[in-house]
């Protein structure tokens, strides 16, 4: 079945600091694949996404690039703040059949901005 | 105006009770989900509805029973509840389109005592 690892965190970080977050992923044909943020208390927001490979996917300075031949997803930015601080989820969607759209989500990684 | 809405917020119970979550979409979208997120903030679809009709049912408790009275709606009825229950449950709804992103409502956060 699919499935996506991504790095455990939590990831403490200075204001302005680069942030990159690992996700890797298997899965069978094509995924398309999608970064959350969750921030405190509240529901998961699309980040980006990007959908075949060497795709882009870009958002509110965060950026991650679909790898087929490494199958990774990795996000990054170059200078967070302390709004960043969220929890943050790494997924992919089969693109259809019997599994419908449904995300198959990494184990989450909370990043904490520090001022 | 709030794209996929859930009620209640919170809902504190205990065990043995039945209850309900309510979520309603006003995206036009034909596929609508629902996900748990345990206290690890593990997250797992639970079920999927396009067009009122079951599509997925990922290996739920039969005590967990969707409802889709139309493609804007769709509601968790849980019976007998369970300390194991306790989590924040997530409606999400979609394009009936491969890979299509999903869109998430603000989450119920169900507390069995």
């Amino acid at each position: 079945g699919n499935s996506v690892t991504q790095m455990e965190g939590p990831v403490t970080l200075s204001e302005e600091a680069f942030l990159t977050i690992n996700c890797t992923y298997t899965a069978t044909g094509y995924p398309s694949l999608f970064w959350y943020v969750q921030y405190p208390g509240e529901g998961l927001q699309l980040l980006l996404k990007a959908t075949k490979a060497d795709d882009k996917g870009s958002n509110k300075g965060f950026e991650a690039t679909y790898r087929k031949e490494t199958t990774s997803f990795h996000l990054e930015k170059g200078s967070v703040q302390v709004s960043d601080s969220a929890v943050y989820f790494c997924a992919l969607s089969d693109r259809g059949g019997a599994a419908g759209n449904k995300l198959t989500f990494g184990g989450g990684t909370r990043v904490l901005v520090k001022p | 105006d709030t794209a996929v809405s859930q009620t209640p917020k919170y809902l504190v119970t205990q065990m043995g009770n039945d209850k309900s979550i309510k979520c309603e979409q006003n995206l036009g979208h034909d596929t609508m989900y629902w996900y748990k997120q345990d206290s690890k903030k593990f997250l797992k679809i639970m079920f999927s509805y396009n067009n009122k009709e079951l599509i997925i049912n990922e290996t739920v408790p039969n005590r967990f029973s969707p409802k889709s009275p139309d493609k804007a709606h769709l509601n968790l009825h849980i019976n007998s509840l369970e300390l194991g229950d306790s989590a924040v449950y997530f409606c999400a709804s979609s394009r009936e389109v491969p890979g299509y992103e999903q869109y998430f409502g603000p989450g119920t956060r169900l507390t069995v005592t």
